[in-house]
């Protein structure tokens, strides 16, 4: 099994600020790595994937990196309705997820 | 959309059955997934289905393997998980998610959840 570990387990900031979320794996999952982000009460919402890749609808502010064992979540300009809980995932051997970080408002 | 339903609460070694009804898409285009969330927990994956069933691309976490079974009907639009000999560390909202590959080229993450269907072990 991969274990994900994420970093920091919350991050205190404020609107405006950049964030820098990071998600390190137990093995190499080469670059089958997505981050997702949960609002209270709510299904989680697919931000990344495969890195670096967007879906329709998320907004640029939101970018990925990384590859092997240790990957980046990247908030350029944290948004009101940014602070969340992300969970990043991985696809390399079957599906697993980090421990989530939760991004508050400081 | 992912409309999850099935969920209720259920003594310890009893089964459930999960229902997850999708629109809005060609269902038997897509893998399709389980995922849940114990209560104030983070996510994890239960279980994995291609888009035709194929049994060598069914997965489960090492958690509910021998436990639990995923299937899908195409022409309903429509996945279950089958859950039994349940135990009180399987109390979570399960979410079904759809894979965002389509066709038979593997899985990929997960671009569409359901809001969830709450399952409660309890005596």
């Amino acid at each position: 099994e991969i274990v994900l570990a994420q970093s920091p387990a919350t991050l205190s900031l404020s609107p405006g600020d950049r964030a820098t979320l990071s998600c390190r794996a137990s093995q190499s999952v080469d670059t089958y790595l997505a981050w997702y982000q949960q609002k209270p009460g709510q299904a989680p919402r697919l931000l990344i994937y495969d890195v670096s890749n967007r879906p329709t609808g998320v907004p640029a502010r939101f970018s990925g990196s990384g590859s092997g064992t240790d990957f980046t979540l990247t908030i350029s300009r944290l948004e009101p309705e940014d602070f969340a809980v992300y969970y990043c995932q991985q696809r390399y051997i079957w599906f697993s997820f980090g421990g989530g970080t939760k991004v508050e408002i400081k | 959309q992912l409309v999850e339903s099935g969920g209720g609460v259920v003594q310890p070694g009893k089964s459930l059955r999960l229902s997850c009804a999708a629109s809005g898409f060609i269902f038997d285009d897509f893998a399709m997934h389980w995922v849940r969330q114990g209560p104030g927990k983070g996510l994890e994956w239960v279980s994995s289905i291609s888009w035709n069933s194929d049994a060598e691309t069914i997965g489960y976490a090492d958690s509910v393997k021998g436990r639990f079974t995923i299937s899908r009907d195409n022409a309903k639009n429509s996945l279950f998980l089958q859950m039994k000999s349940l135990t009180v560390e399987d109390t979570a909202l399960y979410y079904c998610a759809k894979d965002i590959t389509g066709g038979a080229v593997g899985y990929g993450a997960f671009d569409l959840w359901g809001q969830g269907t709450l399952v409660t072990v309890s005596s």
